[in-house]
Order: structure tokens, then C-alpha cells, then sequence
């Protein structure tokens, strides 16, 4: 695609509930990212694909946390028994691969609120 | 723990006139720096970078400069124009790690008077 795109843009849910999100990254990149980004900060890190694998899962708050790309290309990010400190914007981001000077291209984010 | 931090939340300026926007960071290990900028409702895109082996790096109206021993970096717009009324986020990188793990600012909001 030209860009790329997350859905659903904006999600309502009630604390315990499960909620997944969708990234559409640029179609030939190799590498894809989740950021969370709390109201009045930047982007912070919580996970990476290089295809399909998953070598950093650091950055994930708690096991209610988990994130799969299981043909290297679209990804989804699961938080299961969501809970009000979830709220946040979630990122995602692509890039060509994962050279310092490859640009990490954003989507628009999923906007989660948690009540 | 704040690694990168930009201590300005906000900033005016005149159009035409110099927009200069600071961050400064404090992991030693940080050798790949960026600046994104945002519009709402958009994600951050991708302005300018520069290596830890150069000290400024220029793009046109935009200019970042890296002061290693001071670990600050700034970034220069001039002159500045209402398309620029953005927020901007800078971010490192430990490049032995390669591109993951941006770690990002909390953002400083320039807004350009016409």
C-alpha cells in the first residue's frame, strides 16, 4: 500500500475486555514496530518483527501483552484483561529492514481508551 | 527514566524568523539520532538524522547539530514557515542494535505566527 495503516483508528472498551489491534505495514518492508505513546510523551518502544520473527519483545508492559506477524507481513497487537492504565495511543511502524538509516514510516495509531 | 528528553513543551515563533528546537539525552551508548515531526491526527514522519561521527547535518531549511560531549542535539529551522507549526519528537538509537528501539522525546509543540 501507499502507506501504513492501522485499524480500528479508535477503540472504546470495558476494563477486562480483550482487545486487538491491526497494522497494514508498506507492502515490500521487512521490519515492523509497536510503539505506545501516553498522552503528553513520545512513542515508546514495545516490540519488533524482521519478517515474521520476533527478536525483541522487551519493551511489552506485562504478559496481557502480545503481538504476532505470523506471514511477515500484516501484525496485529492483543492485549487481553485491558485495564485503564492501557489507554494510550498504540503505534505502528515500517521500514525497508533494519539498517540504523532505514526510516521507520508511522501509521496514523489506534487510539484505545479503557473504562 | 527519561533517556531522551526535550525540556521545551512548546515554542512560538515568528515566520521567516529561526526555529530552534534542543533535546538532550543521557545514554553514552546513543549514537544514531532523529528528528520526526507531527501533525494531528497523523503518525510522526521522518525529518532529518544525523550519525554520532558527524556534527551537523543539513536538509535544506533544516539543520541538526549533535554536541557528543554536551549529549545535546538541536535542530534548526530557518526560515520558518506556518507549515511548520508541528510537533516535533527527536529519538536515538544505539545503532549496534540496528533501527528497533527508537527511543523518542516527549515532543516540543513549534507553532509558526504568520
Amino acid at each position: 500500500g501507499a502507506g501504513v495503516s492501522q485499524s480500528p483508528r479508535y477503540k472504546v472498551t470495558k476494563r477486562g475486555q480483550d482487545v486487538t489491534l491491526r497494522c497494514d505495514p508498506i507492502s515490500s518492508h521487512a521490519t515492523l514496530y509497536w510503539y505506545q505513546q501516553a498522552l503528553g510523551q513520545g512513542p515508546e518502544f514495545l516490540t519488533y518483527f524482521n519478517y515474521e520473527a520476533q527478536p525483541d519483545k522487551s519493551g511489552l508492559p506485562s504478559d496481557r501483552f502480545s503481538a504476532e506477524r505470523p506471514e511477515g507481513s500484516i501484525s496485529t497487537l492483543t492485549i487481553q484483561r485491558t485495564e485503564q492504565r492501557d489507554s494510550a495511543m498504540y503505534r505502528c511502524a515500517s521500514s525497508p529492514g533494519l539498517a540504523v538509516q532505514e526510516t521507520q514510516y508511522f501509521g496514523p495509531g489506534t487510539r484505545l481508551l479503557v473504562l | 527514566d527519561q533517556q531522551v528528553k526535550q525540556n521545551s513543551p512548546s515554542l512560538s515563533v515568528q515566520e521567516g524568523r529561526i526555529s530552534i528546537l534542543n533535546c538532550d539525552y543521557t545514554n553514552s551508548m546513543f549514537d544514531y539520532f532523529l528528528w520526526y515531526k507531527k501533525y494531528p491526527a497523523e503518525g510522526p514522519t521522518f525529518l532529518i538524522s544525523i550519525s554520532s561521527i558527524k556534527d551537523k547535518n543539513e536538509d535544506g531549511r533544516f539543520t541538526v547539530f549533535l554536541n557528543k560531549s554536551a549529549k545535546h542535539l538541536s535542530l534548526h529551522i530557518v526560515p520558518s514557515q506556518p507549515g511548520d507549526s508541528a510537533v516535533y519528537f527527536c529519538a536515538a538509537s544505539e545503532a549496534n542494535f540496528g533501527n528497533e528501539k527508537l527511543t523518542f522525546g516527549t515532543g516540543t509543540r513549534l507553532t509558526i505566527i504568520p
